[in-house]
């Protein structure tokens, strides 16, 4: 199966600077590649997903990039906010088709943002 | 947007009762859900598969008969946690897949303290 890897576990930087999260996968055949946040106690939220027709993804001051023949892709945060801290997931799944793709998720990252 | 609920948010219980945690797809159908385990400052773990009308599908190392999964119509799966220990207690999120099968749309977890 797919094994996701993810780094750093936690991270701090000063408000306004940047943040990245890097992750690996071993599985080939994965295609879609979501990042996920969650808040304690409370569910994951969908931030930004990357598919693997693409290189590179950006929403306002978040950003994937997809490195296929590397098997790697990171999360990029710019102008990082104190709301901004959270745990962050990265996962991998291959998806065959609607119905059942189950998600492979990274071991997480710990984000402060000291105002 | 797709939304899933899940019920109790919180429970307590005494060791060796049993537990059923419920997860809702609120305004679409799920022939499959999934359910993960999330202890402190770890990453989700797959338990389990939840498929409509069929068996579960466990993930290696979790007690089938130990996590009673029952998926009894395409709106809602439960998690039953039978004869619970205080290493049961943890973090339960379940999800369900969106039409395309991407996009895994999570509840907003059951925090189960085990005495």
């Amino acid at each position: 199966g797919e094994n996701v890897e993810q780094h750093p576990s936690t991270l701090s930087v000063q408000e306004g600077d940047s943040a990245v999260i890097k992750c690996t996968y071993s599985d080939s055949a994965s295609n879609y590649f979501p990042w996920y946040k969650q808040e304690l106690g409370k569910r994951p939220q969908l931030i930004i997903d990357i598919r693997s027709n693409v290189g590179e993804k950006k929403d306002q001051r978040i950003a994937v990039t997809l490195n296929k023949t590397a098997k790697h892709f990171s999360l990029h945060i710019t102008e990082t906010q104190p709301e901004d801290s959270a745990v962050y997931f990265c996962a991998a799944i291959e998806v065959k088709g609607p119905g059942a793709n189950n998600l492979f998720f990274g071991t997480g990252t710990r984000l402060t943002v000291i105002p | 947007g797709a939304v899933v609920s899940q019920h109790p948010s919180w429970v307590i219980c005494k060791s060796g009762t049993s537990v059923k945690i419920e997860c809702r797809s609120l305004d679409f159908q799920a022939t499959t859900m999934f359910w993960y385990r999330q202890f402190p400052k770890q990453s989700l773990m797959l338990m389990a598969t939840s498929n409509e009308g069929s068996k579960a599908t466990y993930e290696q190392g979790v007690e089938k008969d130990k996590f009673l999964i029952n998926h009894a119509s395409l709106t809602l799966s439960t998690l039953t946690v039978t004869s619970a220990h205080p290493e049961d207690s943890s973090f339960y999120i379940c999800s369900a897949p969106g039409q395309g099968g991407e996009t895994q749309y999570f509840g907003p977890g059951t925090r189960l303290l085990v005495l």
